[in-house]
């Protein structure tokens, strides 16, 4: 049982070039949500999805695109680098038990750099 | 929307002192939980709680213990005897409940605090 797994850990990538961050899971979750964490501003929501073929932006939506064709997996698409997109990336899955709220499994983040 | 406000940006304190981090929610939700995670320099998150917004009892583990207070809208964390291991990034978070319980997943996070335990 691996958990969420998030593939790169590491990348540094140049201005305008794309990449796709990787995400599983084997919890069969039926959330999977995408952070991203910058010094002094804790972990912000980029996009979220509810299952599978479902999605929706968080806060900070732009610059990424998400998809979700299966329940295991969610990768956060960087269309074009930019310096801004700079940060720490975390991959979460999650579920509602009745009455006790979420539980969420966070991945080990990528951090990526953008020159 | 939802907001949580962790004042403390960084803390310094010296082994064996008693340490809270104080974390302040706003909401519009009658039903919500919080959480506290830690993040050591090794980058991951570790959970160490949460809290349903319709249970107020305080709760103690071990050295950590919580104070949830509706009220205030505060859910603190005190760490007791601090230990050099404790240095960490402290982050407080809150999820809403919608109707039937669910919050899709999404959390809200504090600006985090730096916590720095010296021998």
């Amino acid at each position: 049982n691996a958990g969420v797994t998030q593939t790169p850990k590491f990348q540094v990538l140049k201005t305008g070039q794309s990449m796709t961050l990787q995400c599983a899971q084997d919890m069969n979750h039926e959330y999977m949500s995408w952070y991203r964490q910058d010094p002094g501003m804790g972990l912000r929501l980029i996009h979220y999805s509810v299952g599978a073929g479902i999605t929706d932006q968080g806060e900070v939506p732009n610059g990424y695109n998400v998809s979700r064709s299966t329940t295991e997996d969610f990768p956060l698409r960087l269309l074009s680098a930019a310096p801004s997109q700079t940060s720490v990336y975390f991959c979460a899955s999650s579920y509602t038990p009745t009455r006790q709220g979420l539980k969420a499994f966070f991945g080990q983040g990528t951090r990526l750099t953008v020159v | 929307a939802q907001k949580v406000t962790q004042a403390q940006t960084e803390i310094s304190v010296v082994e064996k002192e008693d340490v809270t981090l104080d974390c302040v929610y706003e909401t519009r939700d009658t039903t919500y939980y919080l959480f506290w995670y830690k993040q050591p320099p090794s980058g991951e998150l570790v959970f160490l709680i949460r809290r349903n917004s319709f249970d107020e009892q305080n709760e103690i583990s071990g050295r950590y213990s919580w104070n949830f207070q509706k009220s205030t809208s505060s859910f603190n964390f005190t760490i007791t005897a601090s230990q050099v291991v404790d240095s960490a990034v402290y982050f407080c978070a809150l999820s809403e409940a919608r109707a039937g319980g669910t919050s899709y997943g999404k959390l809200t996070f504090g600006q985090g605090t730096i916590l720095t335990v010296h021998p």
